[in-house]
Parts: structure tokens; C-alpha cells; sequence
């Protein structure tokens, strides 16, 4: 399982749009890329998954470039609800028997 | 739909006890793994049960136990309780065969030992 490596904590403001970067240099020619949300004292919520180049869907975008070794999660448009813990995942998806290894994610705060 | 649901939310227990935790997977799920949350940390995989085996199995010890019953609900059990196993304890499931590979997280169940 590739290891990942991503910003400890981030602060933004409402409004702007935030991105967090991911380096996942070890990453395996079958590995996708997810992206979980989580807040405090709740489960981890998917937000996002890719395998190459760009996936966007009505929460955020996910930018891989070709060599595939970082990926970055957009969140357009902030709000203070986006206050969470980000975490980037990267493991191959081969069917059901597929754990998921998180690493210590980062702390996105929003200020108002 | 009902999404994973766990119980309880909390649990107080005292150092050398036993605990077991619940959960039901989403509507048309079958496979079931379990998380430990740490203060301040990632998720940690324990175990992933499929067709009421044990499938996978993270760096946990014997201690750490579990079930799925015919219905798909799954148990984890931990004997022995150590201070150490204070944490938020996460069930997720997914489709076994086919459709989408996200895993989808309940609630949690908060645990203390004392």
C-alpha cells in the first residue's frame, strides 16, 4: 500500500477556495486515489475518487497529473461546515477485499 | 435507506473487561470491516468480514474478535481490555461483488476504559 504525505493543518476563510496536495510517490500502476471527510466524532465520508487527470462532482474536483506521484483535492467555495479532517488514500481497487489505510490526514479549519 | 448504523455511541468500561460492539451494514451491503480511531489519528483497519469469514486482518492481536451473522450485522469483541484500546471504534461496508468499492462509514462507537 502506498504511503501517503499531506499537509498536517490548513486554514482558509469562507468564501476562497481551498486546496489540499497529497505526494504519493510509491503509488502502484492499479492505484486509485480517494479522498475521505471527516468530523469530529463521526465516520469518514467519501468525498472524491480517481484513477488520472481530472474528476469533479457537485462536492469537489480531485487533479492528478500524469505521473500520477501527487494528487490535489479542491474544495470551491468554502464554507465554515467544511471544518474537517481531509484524508488522502491511495490503494488498489480489487474488489471486495480491499482495506482502507489512512494516514493522519490534514485539519482543514475555515475562519470566518 | 438507512445508511451503517452502530451501537451503542458510547461505552465506559474498566481495564480487563470484555466489550462487544454492533453493526448493520447499508441497505445491499455484505461485506463488513471495522476501524480504531485514536485520538488524533487515522483510522487503523482491524478486520474485514465477508460471507460470516474473516477476510482481512490488520496488525491487531488476538484479543480483537469478531462476527457476521447471516444477515449481514456484524460484532467485534475485545477481551482483555487494556487503556490502549480507548478510542472511537468505526464499521464501514461495501458491496462483496461488483458496484461501487467506496466504503461507507457509520456513527461510530465511542469506548473508554478506565
Amino acid at each position: 500500500l502506498a504511503k501517503t504525505t499531506q499537509p498536517i493543518s490548513m486554514d482558509s476563510y469562507e468564501g476562497q477556495e481551498v486546496n489540499i496536495t497529497c505526494s504519493h510517490n510509491n503509488i502502484a500502476t492499479n492505484d486509485y486515489i480517494t479522498w475521505y471527510q471527516q468530523f469530529p466524532s463521526q465516520g469518514p465520508r467519501f468525498i472524491i475518487q480517481g484513477y488520472k487527470t481530472k474528476v469533479t462532482n457537485e462536492v469537489a474536483s480531485l487533479f492528478i497529473p500524469a505521473d500520477r506521484k501527487s494528487s490535489t483535492l479542491s474544495l470551491p467555495r468554502v464554507s465554515l461546515s467544511d471544518t474537517a479532517v481531509y484524508y488522502c488514500l491511495v490503494g488498489s481497487v480489487s474488489g471486495s477485499a480491499r482495506q482502507l489505510t489512512f494516514g493522519s490526514g490534514t485539519q482543514l479549519t475555515v475562519l470566518p | 435507506d438507512a445508511g451503517v448504523t452502530q451501537s451503542p455511541t458510547h461505552l465506559i468500561k474498566t481495564r480487563g473487561q470484555q466489550v462487544t460492539l454492533r453493526c448493520s451494514p447499508k441497505s445491499g451491503h455484505d461485506t463488513v470491516s471495522w476501524y480504531q480511531q485514536a485520538l488524533g489519528q487515522g483510522p487503523q483497519f482491524i478486520f474485514q468480514y465477508y460471507e460470516e469469514e474473516e477476510r482481512q486482518r490488520g496488525n491487531f492481536p488476538d484479543r480483537f474478535s469478531g462476527h457476521q451473522f447471516p444477515n449481514y450485522s456484524s460484532e467485534l469483541n475485545v477481551n482483555a481490555l487494556e487503556l490502549d484500546d480507548s478510542a472511537l471504534y468505526l464499521c464501514a461496508s461495501n458491496p462483496g461483488r461488483g458496484g461501487e468499492e467506496t466504503q461507507y462509514f457509520g456513527p461510530g462507537t465511542r469506548l473508554l476504559v478506565l
